[in-house]
């Protein structure tokens, strides 16, 4: 299967500080997306970005597909932006290959 | 919210039990999945159904049996689970396999 490794697996930021979030994956890849699991359990999706740039409010990612890896970027970090961050990725197959995701803490 | 529901939200369930975790989706979507999520591990893939069928089958234990009557239910039956199995257990689903995949609320399932 593919690998998928975070960084870092911790975090801790001050409100309103930025940070940038990455992920690196060890084979080609059809599908990417990032989410954010809040403290309740569920997945929320950010982004689905095989490839490129996109921009959603404070939130931005970045995947350069060729060198295998993606950025996930929080600007102006709030207390709700807490939780963790998952990447995901697919490749030729039909499963989805979870990284062991950034855990975010932001205090006000 | 994400168009995709799993009920319950909790359970606690003992080893004899037999129980089963309900998803519904109403996004249109043709593949549906299930993963397991324990503490400290990466989220496991457990099952993926396309168009109804079984696709995917993760060397998954038998105590668990995925059901797919259509392609906005899927179901997760328990049976004679033990205290490992204890986790949150994800539903989701997407238009096609590996296609943009949106996930329930999941269940927060205990076993003692």
């Amino acid at each position: 299967g593919i690998q998928v490794e975070q960084s870092p697996p911790d975090l801790i930021l001050q409100e309103g500080a930025n940070s940038t979030l990455r992920c690196n994956f060890s084979d080609s890849v059809n599908n990417l997306q990032w989410f954010h699991q809040n403290p309740w359990g569920q997945l929320i999706n950010l982004f689905y970005i095989p490839s490129g740039t996109k921009q959603n409010g404070r939130l931005s990612a970045t995947t350069v597909a060729t060198e295998r890896y993606s950025l996930l970027y929080i600007s102006s970090s709030q207390t709700t932006d807490s939780g963790v961050y998952f990447c995901a990725v697919v490749g030729t197959g039909n499963q989805f290959y979870f990284g062991t995701g950034t855990s975010l803490t932001v205090i006000p | 919210e994400t168009g995709v529901t799993q009920t319950p939200r909790h359970l606690v369930m003992g080893m004899t039990n037999k129980k089963s975790l309900k998803c519904e989706q109403h996004l249109g979507h043709n593949a549906m999945y299930w993963y397991k999520q324990s503490a400290k591990k990466p989220l496991e893939l457990m099952f993926v159904y396309s168009l109804e069928e079984r696709v995917e089958n993760n060397s998954v234990p038998s105590r668990f049996s995925p059901e797919c009557p259509n392609s906005s239910h899927l179901f997760l039956h328990l049976h004679t689970l033990q205290p490992e199995d204890s986790a949150l257990y994800l539903c989701a689903s997407s238009f096609s396999m590996n296609t943009e995949a949106f996930f329930g609320q999941g269940t927060r399932l205990t076993v003692v």
